[in-house]
């Protein structure tokens, strides 16, 4: 198996609901990221997990929230998203270090915030 | 912090023709250099990577890469374009810091490939 997987490909959510995105892989990664990607722009980092740990936070607003649960999986818990949070979000796996091996990104989840 | 910089937003090219993407990076040491593909709709797919190994990088759909430290480039080419090619691609460069690795995208150049 040589994906990551993103679970829901498409969502669309009100401002005062509680959603969550899914990642997973089975790679043996231990590094797993989020980023965001608005329309014509390049992905931007959030967050960073390293061997279950959160280990970069790229100052993302509380109301995005990473979580780890094993070495497989990474959701995003999403609440009272604002409408400039639509976005492509996507998920990536690497072997430790990242530099060496190289990411493995997943299709994406297209958010978006009504 | 490393980065890199994509000149041209947009290329277009003929089918068949050479297809030419200009990516310059700017690091202190050593730097670890990607280059990525995005269809429409779609997640980021690797297409090369220089982890210092090689100058020449070769990747996948005929795609390859020369990293030349003198002029802190690495550009991306492929000798014959196919309209198949059409899609956004993305230069990134990747760092340690102390507590994981990041890899971070320069602006992109979308490339249009015309009959």
């Amino acid at each position: 198996d040589t994906e990551v997987t993103q679970t829901p490909k498409h969502l669309v959510m009100g401002m005062t609901n509680k959603k969550s995105l899914k990642c997973e892989q089975h790679m043996g990664h231990r590094a797993m990221y989020w980023y965001k990607q608005k329309a014509k722009k390049p992905p931007e980092l959030m967050f960073v997990y390293s061997y279950e740990k959160l280990s970069i936070n790229e100052s993302v607003p509380s109301r995005f929230s990473p979580e780890c649960p094993n070495s497989s999986l990474l959701n995003l818990h999403l609440h009272a998203l604002q409408p400039e949070d639509s976005a492509l979000y996507l998920c990536a796996s690497s072997q430790v270090p990242g530099q060496i091996y190289g990411y493995t990104f997943g299709s994406g989840t297209r958010l978006t915030v009504v | 912090a490393q980065s890199v910089t994509q000149l041209g937003s947009h290329v277009s090219v003929s089918e068949g023709a050479l297809v030419l993407l200009r990516c310059n990076y700017s690091s202190s040491v050593p730097p670890y250099l990607f280059w990525y593909v995005q269809y429409p709709n779609q997640g980021l797919q690797l297409l090369l990577k220089y982890t210092s190994a090689a100058t020449l990088v070769k990747g996948i759909n005929g795609f390859e890469a020369e990293f030349k430290k003198s002029e802190t480039s690495f550009h991306l080419t492929k000798p014959s374009a196919h309209m198949s090619d059409a899609a956004e691609y993305f230069c990134a460069v990747s760092e340690n810091t102390g507590t994981a690795s990041k890899l971070t995208f320069g602006t992109g150049t979308r490339l249009q490939v015309t009959l």
